[in-house]
């Protein structure tokens, strides 16, 4: 399969509501980078991870490397939180892979 | 201020043509990366450079050649150009090849009629 996945594949919010995203690994990563691709495809590093669980305002996110996934919470989603999520994770140590990302719509 | 300077933003070329996608990085990094978006799919590792060596190639296509003529440079040349290789090329940089964090530069659209 493949080596980073993540689901939903899609996640429809109101503003004002939680949510999560998951990304799992088929094999054991050193760390973790979360992604946020906005409508203009600009690329917008979220978090990076090589443990434990890190907070920015209303994101959180943890990362297990022993059992192979990682977790990017939304608080309170707002309408700029749209776009499409992508984890990534080194793989072989030397290149980063990218998941197949989430798209979250988030709606007044 | 961008750390990592990627040009030109757009770029359309004529099937058949020859491109160089310009990166630079001022970072300090030692290490670089091509990546290739098509359609808002996942970004697809293409190459990895570590002070100016190849270190890692997944790109099939021999069309598509990483130039380093500095430590902080790696254009991508790509060359006789088809319309499936349109798509947003993310140039990247880190510290080093392992275990630390990456970062994109904005990337360049290419469009091939």
């Amino acid at each position: 399969g493949m080596p980073v996945e993540q689901n939903p594949p899609a996640l429809s919010l109101y503003e004002g509501a939680d949510s999560g995203l998951r990304c799992n690994f088929s094999t054991t990563m050193k760390s973790v980078q979360w992604f946020q691709q906005n409508h203009r495809g600009r690329l917008i590093t979220l978090f990076y991870l090589a443990q434990g669980t890190k907070e920015n305002g209303r994101l959180k996110s943890t990362f297990n490397s022993k059992e192979r996934y990682s977790t990017l919470h939304i608080k309170d989603a707002q309408l700029e939180d749209s776009g499409t999520y992508f984890c990534a994770s080194l793989q072989g140590g030397r290149a980063l892979i990218f998941g197949t990302g989430t798209t979250v719509s988030v709606s007044p | 201020d961008p750390k990592i300077i990627q040009k030109p933003k757009y770029l359309v070329a004529v099937t058949g043509s020859e491109k160089i996608l310009i990166c630079e990085q001022y970072l300090g990094h030692n290490a670089m990366y091509w990546y290739r978006q098509s359609a808002k799919k996942p970004l697809e590792f293409m190459f990895s450079y570590s002070y100016q060596k190849l270190m890692d190639n997944q790109t099939a296509s021999s069309r598509f050649q990483p130039q380093s003529s500095k430590k902080n440079h790696l254009d991508l040349q790509i060359t006789a150009l088809k319309p499936d290789d349109s798509a947003t090329y993310f140039c990247a940089s880190s510290p080093s090849t392992g275990g630390t964090e990456v970062f994109f530069g904005k990337g360049t659209r290419l469009t091939v009629v």
